[in-house]
Formats: structure tokens, sequence, C-alpha cells
């Protein structure tokens, strides 16, 4: 099973950095952490992924613990607009389950 | 800047009748998703075609959904006869598999059915 185990919400101040964790304690072999997130009533964003090295981009940093059964996205900065729900996902081949992801609420 | 294209924003019909929901992937994408999204069940995923072939629509009803790409700039789904319970917002995604480009979503469609 490939789901993956998220806190529902989270609240930030803005300015600070935001750490969501994700549990997917199942993955396996040479499966992906895959993170979305999806601003209210528009589409998921791709925002990073990663194998086992920790990875940076110009949105979020991705830790993933050495044993790979869970995962942290950074925003090292959030801002308002980074208030959104936030979805890790375990890539399967054929399989792209959502979850309930977690909803960010970053706070003035 | 490319984007997933989807028409229509948006769509109120009654019970019984067809809908027929159109999603332009970016150019160059060689997969394409279809996602329904309902406040209970959230992102559900309901069928994935890869160059332009069927690889998987497990998600989808079959008895009433039908996913169709009959070429490379258009893909559709579509609800023959259309349920209150159809009533979501439905996300075409094209990518290219195996990337960091794997699914870039299109703004929805949001279908009510009376």
């Amino acid at each position: 099973d490939a789901k993956t185990t998220q806190p529902p919400s989270m609240d930030c101040a803005e300015g600070r950095a935001a750490n969501l964790p994700c549990n997917h304690s199942t993955i396996s072999g040479n499966e992906y952490v895959y993170w979305y997130r999806q601003i209210h009533s528009q589409g998921p964003q791709y925002i990073i992924h990663g194998l086992k090295n920790n990875e940076t981009n110009e949105m979020a940093s991705l830790i993933i613990t050495e044993d790979r059964k869970s995962s942290t996205l950074i925003l090292p900065h959030a801002t308002l607009r980074d208030t959104a729900v936030y979805y890790c996902i375990v890539r399967r081949p054929n399989q792209f389950y959502f979850g309930t992801g977690t909803s960010l609420t970053v706070i003035p | 800047d490319a984007r997933v294209t989807q028409t229509p924003r948006h769509k109120v019909t009654e019970m019984g009748q067809e809908v027929t929901m159109r999603c332009q992937p970016i150019l160059g994408h060689n997969t394409v998703f279809w996602y329904r999204q309902t406040m209970m069940q959230g992102l559900e995923l309901l069928a994935y075609f890869r160059n332009r072939a069927p690889l998987d629509d497990s998600g989808m009803p079959k008895d009433r959904f039908s996913a169709e790409m009959p070429d490379a700039t258009l893909a559709t789904l579509k609800i023959q006869p259309s349920e209150p319970r159809d009533s979501a917002v439905y996300f075409c995604a094209s990518g290219l598999v195996g990337t960091a480009h794997e699914q870039y979503f299109g703004p929805g469609t949001r279908l009510t059915v009376t």
C-alpha cells in the first residue's frame, strides 16, 4: 500500500519556516516521494520530489530520513500565498494516490 | 507559458444528460490524467493515458464514464447518463512520466448535476 500519513492541519507564522511531515513507512525499492500543493480552487501544483537524498529547489527543500520511512517538506520563509493543502505522495507505477494532505495556514 | 486547458470551466446539467469535458494537454507531454475531486473523497484518479493509450481506468465507473484521446492535443471525459453523485471538480493533468514534470494540472471543470 503506497498510502502516506500527514497531519490534517498546521499553522505557521509568516516569514518563518514551515516544516510539513509525512510518514510513508511502507515505501520500498525505487519509489520516489513527491510533494504537491493545492491552493484553494486551483489544480494541484508540483513542488519537489526525491528518492533518498535531500533535495532543494526554488520552492522548497525535501528531507528524507535514512530509512526512507518519512520525509519533511520545508518552506524556508512561508508567505501568505503558501496557504494551501500539501500532499505527500509515494509514487508507484500507475498509482497516484493523493490522500487527504495537510492544510497549511500561514498566519500574518 | 504552456498550460493545460480544460473546457468548460463550469457545467450545470440535469440528471440523465450527457456531459463531455475536454482537456488540451501541454504540447510534447506523453501522459494525461483525469482526476475527480470531492470534499468527501478528495482527489481520485479516474484514468491515465500514456502516448494516447489508456494505461489504467480502474478508478472510473465503466457503466457511465468513458475517457478517450482522439489525438495528442485532445483528451475527453464523458459521463452518460449523469447523476447527482457525479457533481465534483474534474481535473486533467499532463506531463512526462517519471520526471519532475510528471503532472501539470489544468484549472478543472466544476460539474453540478441537479
